[in-house]
């Protein structure tokens, strides 16, 4: 198995709502990551987590809140968020924490906010 | 820290053309070099990587790059593309050594013409 899965494939939310996101792999990977991208720009790292401790937070506001329940899953819990935090969502793995010399990314949620 | 140029956002070519997307980076200290490809609503993927040894690198699906340290260059080539090769192709960097966060850059997107 050497996939990362992500769910939901798509996600609408409104301001008040609460979701999450979810992010899945069985490669024995001790390393996992989010990264946000924008329509035409490239992914922008969000967290990384290492042996399931958060390990790096680029500076994101708090309504982003990551999960990492076990060294398989990682989430991302969404509250109170703004339009201009649609985006496809992008979770990888690598087996150690080293940003990714042989990163395995998922296929992405695509998160609209209205 | 680093930086990564691709120096054209978008490159047409016709099918069985060959095809060189630029990319340059700067960086004080050693780096590590990556090619990924993005598909239309899809996760990224690995298409080649540099870390150390010979500079000519070949990945995945006819891809080839040559990491020129004088020029700071890693020059992503194909000798003759597909339509399915249509995607956008980010190039990216990090430190050598220890945790390094990886820096994209912008992305150049593929357009082949049959």
């Amino acid at each position: 198995d050497t996939e990362v899965t992500q769910t939901p494939k798509h996600l609408v939310m409104g301001m008040t709502n609460k979701k999450s996101l979810k992010c899945e792999q069985h490669m024995g990977h001790r390393a996992m990551y989010w990264y946000k991208q924008k329509a035409k720009k490239p992914p922008e790292l969000m967290f990384v987590y290492s042996y399931e401790k958060l390990s790096i937070n680029e500076s994101v506001p708090s309504r982003f809140s990551p999960e990492c329940p076990n060294s398989s899953l990682l989430n991302l819990h969404l509250h109170a968020l703004q339009p201009e935090d649609s985006a496809l969502y992008l979770c990888a793995s690598s087996q150690e924490g080293t940003g990714g010399d042989r990163a395995f990314f998922g296929q992405g949620t695509r998160l609209t906010v209205v | 820290a680093q930086s990564v140029t691709q120096l054209d956002s978008q490159v047409p070519v016709f099918e069985e053309a060959p095809v060189e997307l630029r990319c340059n980076y700067s960086s004080s200290v050693s780096v590590y070099l990556f090619w990924y490809v993005q598909y239309p609503n899809q996760g990224l993927q690995l298409l080649l990587k540099y870390l150390s040894g010979s500079t000519l690198v070949k990945g995945i699906n006819g891809f080839e790059a040559e990491f020129n340290k004088s020029q700071t260059s890693f020059h992503l080539r194909k000798p003759s593309v597909h339509i399915s090769d249509t995607a956008e192709y980010f190039c990216a960097v990090r430190g050598a050594g220890g945790y390094q966060k990886v820096t994209f850059g912008i992305g150049t997107k593929l357009q082949v013409i049959p």
